[in-house]
């Protein structure tokens, strides 16, 4: 089983929200970790978007919109990006990342579609 | 500005060995640790390793342990990932990215370095 899972595709309108989630193998607890979220469109690199640790342990990339928030679930014991008033240029692939093991790890990524 | 640029895009034999360098202007090189990520075609991205330009201790990914290779040249503020023992697997775009010790802030990405291994 992964250590990261993330669901392939999510589709949303214009406007709308989306919660793009990141779910922490079993035995991995979400609280102990610091979530870390990226974006990329195709034919770029990965953008930092956030790094997510708790309420009052979190941090926005440069000058990235705050339209982007992380969060967690500790009930799903998954890490959560959520995208309000979704517009076109969001469209893109999200990954989520930790640091397990001495080791970055990588969600398999989710396709952003919004439509 | 930050900038990290890679070196051009590589075709290389199976077997044979790449070496992929980036370089960095912007900031003060040894300041940040440079990690180098990976992306096959449609997949998604994989870490390889990371390498602190001040002291040149390195961390490697396991699946990579005994063929990866990752220095840096400090006056040219240029670091380098090597792949030794290549296969068809291999073939992806190579990422350098820059982060502050001990966190997952890869604020400045290289614009990537497409290696293919090909008989």
């Amino acid at each position: 089983q992964a250590v990261l899972t993330q669901p392939s595709s999510l589709s949303a309108s214009p406007g709308a929200s989306a919660s793009l989630t990141c779910t922490l193998r079993s035995g991995i607890n979400v609280a102990t970790y610091k979530i870390y979220w990226f974006q990329q469109k195709p034919g770029s690199p990965p953008q930092y978007l956030l790094k997510y640790q708790s309420d009052s342990n979190k941090e926005q990339g440069s000058g990235v919109p705050s339209r982007f928030s992380g969060s967690k679930d500790a009930s799903a014991n998954a890490g959560i990006l959520l995208i309000s008033g979704l517009q076109s240029e969001d469209e893109a692939d999200y990954y989520c990342m930790i640091w397990h093991n001495n080791a970055w790890v990588f969600g398999g990524g989710t396709t952003l579609t919004v439509l | 500005q930050v900038q990290l640029v890679q070196s051009g895009a590589e075709v290389k034999k199976p077997g044979a060995s790449v070496k992929v360098s980036c370089k960095t202007s912007g900031y003060t090189f040894t300041t940040y640790d440079i990690n180098w990520v990976r992306q096959a075609t449609g997949q998604g991205l994989e870490w390889l390793g990371w390498m602190s330009p001040d002291s040149g201790y390195t961390g490697y990914a396991q699946k990579f342990q005994g063929r990866i290779t990752m220095t840096r040249d400090a006056s040219i503020g240029t670091a380098y990932m090597e792949l030794t023992s290549l296969t068809s697997e291999d073939t992806a775009v190579y990422y350098c990215a820059r982060n502050k010790a001990f966190t997952g802030d890869f604020d400045h990405w290289g614009q990537g370095s497409l290696v293919t291994v090909s008989s």
